[in-house]
């Protein structure tokens, strides 16, 4: 059963403009969240987070939102570059466990 | 310069045969994970450990196996029960016991079994 669900398993926005990745979890305890970026034949490397006790977090280009009343988080890509294409992965925890439940990805396309 | 390496980045076997993952982190970790990742899904945790000489199994670790004999190594073998070996494997690690949660990623190693 699948905690953390991506929806929308693509994504092709024009450079420049918003990227909004979306991601769904359904383990009301998980209370930390992470995004991670992928490149093909590469490893994940860590985007952002936000903890529970936040709405928003935003770091440069990336900000991501969570409704803890929903069960749903996004990731804002404000302007959204060509190097921005890549899998995007959305992934939640509980504190003290150290696992990370991860989305099935959306890939996002930059185009220019 | 810390990080996960993982080696070979492309291994091929033939059915049957055992096969082991390389993984070794320099970060001075705790924590390390192996992830498997298929197309169109997303990470799935195969076996993770959270100190030397201790592992737990993830969510699909039949037809794995681990050791964690040193802190900066945690070997993968996947045998010839695993009924689908072919796909990407990740290793990970992280900081025990902190606020935060991040695993940093090694960059993988595909493996294809024929």
């Amino acid at each position: 059963d699948q905690q953390v669900k991506q929806n929308s398993p693509s994504l092709s926005v024009q450079e420049g403009r918003i990227s909004i990745l979306n991601c769904d979890y359904t383990n009301s305890m998980f209370d930390y969240f992470l995004w991670y970026k992928k490149y093909p034949a590469e490893g994940p490397t860590f985007l952002i987070s936000i903890s529970s006790i936040k709405d928003k977090n935003e770091d440069g280009r990336f900000t991501v939102f969570l409704n803890k009343s929903a069960k749903h988080l996004s990731l804002h890509i404000v302007p959204s570059q060509p190097g921005d294409s890549a899998v995007y992965f959305c992934a939640a925890s509980v504190s003290d466990d150290y696992k990370l439940s991860f989305g099935a990805g959306t890939t996002v396309t930059v185009r220019a | 310069d810390g990080g996960i390496t993982q080696s070979p980045k492309y291994l091929f076997r033939k059915e049957g045969q055992n096969v082991t993952l390389s993984c070794e982190q320099n970060l001075n970790h705790d924590a390390m994970y192996w992830y498997r990742q298929d197309p169109g899904q997303g990470l799935r945790l195969i076996y993770y450990s959270q100190i030397v000489n201790d592992f737990q199994k993830g969510d699909i670790a039949e037809g794995y196996s681990v050791s964690r004999e040193k802190k900066e190594s945690f070997p993968l073998t996947v045998t010839s029960a695993q009924k689908n070996p072919t796909a990407f494997y990740l290793c990970a690690s992280s900081i025990a016991g902190g606020l935060t949660y991040e695993q940093y990623f090694g960059p993988g190693t595909r493996l294809t079994v024929t």
